[in-house]
């Protein structure tokens, strides 16, 4: 079957424009994980969803960002006013219920460039 | 309070030889631990996980892992290096601290040489 989608793969924005990345997770899978993933550096947690609801922000770097989730399915991470130390690789995740023992099933990331 | 640390940030082996990659863990309940590998330009993948049952825990590839509760240890093992497993591989600990959400350590990248 199909697996975790993000689109755009890539993205290119200049200092200060919003940007909006996009995953879809596996059909089924009821939590939802938004990672980071800098140079050389290891996953950075940002939040959690399980269902549409968000118990854990507590990665969310700053007000700036932002993420949704519709439908129990399609995610949407928000950066507003990019700044150039908000280029990383953004990885999405989804597992079955959100257990500890749940295997995540990792996107392909969107690798975001601010300049 | 759940912490991993990947005690190497770079292992280096010759081909057809063993490979070690080493992983501590901090943990305040029963963990379930997990290795996850990066291919360059790929997603990351399962290797294995640990989850309360046997510990010493099969996965793809020829990959194995033993759950070593007195030492907080969750080391990947391999016994003949190939090209193909030079990647990024990460552990990962996950227990309840109102959710699970899982803990990443910082990547262990595994260099293969001919």
């Amino acid at each position: 079957g199909a697996g975790v989608s993000q689109s755009p793969s890539n993205k290119v924005t200049e200092k200060g424009k919003d940007v909006e990345l996009r995953c879809d997770p596996i059909s089924g899978h009821t939590a939802l994980y938004w990672y980071r993933q800098s140079l050389g550096q290891g996953l950075e947690f940002l939040i959690y969803f399980q269902g549409n609801s968000a118990p854990d922000k507590s990665g969310l770097p700053s007000d700036r960002f932002s993420a949704e989730r519709t439908g129990g399915s399609v995610s949407t991470l928000t950066i507003q006013r990019t700044q150039q130390e908000d280029s990383a690789v953004y990885l999405c995740a989804s597992s079955l219920g959100g257990a500890g023992t749940d295997t995540q099933y990792f996107g392909p990331g969107t690798r975001l460039t601010v300049l | 309070a759940q912490s991993v640390t990947q005690l190497d940030s770079h292992v280096s082996v010759s081909e057809g030889t063993p490979v070690l990659l080493r992983c501590n863990y901090s943990s305040s309940y029963s963990p379930s631990l997990f290795w996850y590998v990066q291919h360059p330009n790929k997603g990351l993948q399962l290797l294995l996980k640990y989850t309360s049952a046997a510990t010493l825990v099969k996965g793809i590839n020829g990959f194995e892992a033993e759950f070593k509760k007195s030492e907080t240890s969750f080391h990947l093992t391999k016994p003949s290096a190939h090209m193909s497993d030079a990647a990024e591989y990460f552990c990962v600990v996950s227990d309840w601290g109102g959710s699970y959400i899982p803990t990443f350590g910082r990547g262990t990248s595994l260099i293969v040489h001919p």
